[in-house]
């Protein structure tokens, strides 16, 4: 398995505009998370999917992110007007069972630069 | 609810030398602990983890015990390299299959040679 995929690895977008990331788990696993990670604020989680289903949204900042996860195999965080705070690394990550055993299974990362 | 705590970095040792890295957690129950490293540019990746108490996780040559009277999870080298120099994150999972991880802040490591 190639691991959890993320695109893209970098973008950079002006204020105001909106802003689609993506993120491929791992095939079989049931559990799919979104974070950021800045300097301030270290790794916050935002939201986490268990079958597609969205579990805890707590840690989305504002209505202006959303996110979906419309099948198995694909999701996307989404940012609708971006600002310049939004600036970040974001992470896809997947575990399996949910099982408290289970580790977390990081994708590269995508950084948001937003001018 | 849940935390973690770990020390503070940044953390800066010469090559050969001792690594400890804090971390202590607070939880209902047991959770599971783990640690995590993110070397520069990439995503974090596990390096260790323990279920219970007592327990040892190992790898690499790092080690983490599991401790319930201290609610800590130390981890430990006894030997750095230039190549461990990343930033380490301990984490824990409550028990009953609630998925979200509580990390730490990250202490970053930096090895000189």
């Amino acid at each position: 398995d190639a691991g959890v995929i993320q695109s893209p690895r970098h973008e950079v977008t002006e204020m105001g505009q909106e802003v689609t990331l993506r993120c491929k788990p791992i095939s079989g696993h049931d559990y799919l998370f979104w974070y950021r990670q800045t300097m301030m604020r270290g790794l916050e989680l935002l939201i986490y999917f268990n079958n597609n289903v969205p579990i805890d949204d707590s840690g989305m900042p504002e209505d202006r992110f959303s996110a979906k996860m419309p099948n198995a195999s694909f999701s996307t965080l989404k940012i609708q007007p971006s600002e310049p705070r939004d600036s970040a690394v974001y992470f896809c990550a997947s575990s399996p069972q949910g099982l408290a055993s289970d580790e977390q299974f990081f994708g590269p990362g995508t950084r948001l630069t937003v001018l | 609810g849940n935390s973690v705590t770990q020390m503070e970095g940044p953390v800066t040792l010469s090559e050969e030398a001792f690594l400890t890295i804090n971390c202590t957690y607070t939880a209902t129950g047991y959770p599971s602990l783990f640690w995590y490293v993110q070397y520069p540019g990439e995503g974090l990746q596990l390096l260790l983890k323990a279920t219970k108490a007592d327990d040892k996780g190992s790898n690499k040559g790092f080690e983490a015990t599991y401790r319930k009277e201290t609610t800590s999870f130390h981890l430990e080298k006894g030997s750095v390299q230039v190549s461990d120099s990343a930033v380490y994150f301990c984490a824990s999972l409550h028990s009953g299959g609630y998925q979200k991880v509580t990390f730490g802040t990250g202490t970053k490591l930096q090895v000189i040679p």
